[in-house]
């Protein structure tokens, strides 16, 4: 069964400290792996990685992702109160018969920047 | 552009009663893919649906659960026979194609079974 772990499952920062979120997952057939954000509702998306190396980067948000050790890094610098919320992490994998993909999501990090 | 659109937002059943939950993707979306996350567990998938085709329905449970996606209108998830562990945070994403692209989901409906 495919699966995802983050961690850490919860972490509480003051603004402006550096935070590293980590996702480390074991599945059959990647594709891809990609960030979400979830406040109240809805996750919205941040980042798809598909290349081992190849940093993404939006504003204060930067993603990684390493093959090799099958794990990727979501880095959050000078974080602000509007960064809290869950930040969830799914691998993207081909399903039976080759023509299926499905997301396999982790549990969450749960993220709090205190004033 | 809309947005993908769910409804209803909350909805309230006995148990025993059937849950009907409807989900829009957006414009040009063809693919359509259920979600259910329960209190402290991340996002489960259940089925992946394209237009009147069920493509995946590895995660859905074997009983009571059902999905449709017609030619015309929403994508429905049902649940029949509703029990006090259904009660969940169901969200739908859509996608314009199934490879490589990014699913865009719903607010969700929050179901609970009393």
């Amino acid at each position: 069964e495919d699966k995802v772990v983050q961690s850490p499952l919860s972490l509480v920062v003051h603004e402006g400290d550096t935070v590293t979120l980590n996702c480390s997952y074991e599945v059959t057939n990647f594709r891809s792996l990609l960030w979400y954000k979830q406040e109240k509702k809805a996750p919205t998306f941040l980042f798809m990685l598909t290349s081992s190396g190849i940093e993404k980067k939006s504003g204060r948000l930067s993603s990684i992702l390493d093959k090799k050790e099958l794990f990727s890094i979501l880095n959050i610098t000078a974080t602000q109160t509007g960064d809290s919320a869950i930040y969830l992490c799914a691998v993207e994998a081909e399903g039976s018969g080759g023509s299926n993909y499905k997301l396999t999501f982790g549990k969450g990090t749960l993220l709090t920047v205190n004033p | 552009n809309a947005g993908v659109m769910q409804n209803p937002r909350h909805l309230v059943r006995r148990r025993g009663q059937e849950a009907r939950l409807r989900c829009s993707p957006m414009k040009g979306h063809s693919h359509v893919y259920w979600y259910r996350q329960l209190p402290e567990e991340g996002l489960k998938f259940m089925v992946y649906l394209q237009k009147e085709n069920i493509i995946d329905e590895s995660g859905m449970p074997k009983e009571r659960f059902s999905a449709e996606f017609p030619k015309e209108g929403p994508s429905i998830l049902r649940i029949q026979q509703v029990v006090r562990g259904d009660s969940a945070a169901y969200f739908c994403a859509s996608s314009r194609a199934h490879r490589g692209l990014e699913q865009y989901f719903g607010p969700g409906t929050r179901l609970t079974v009393t």
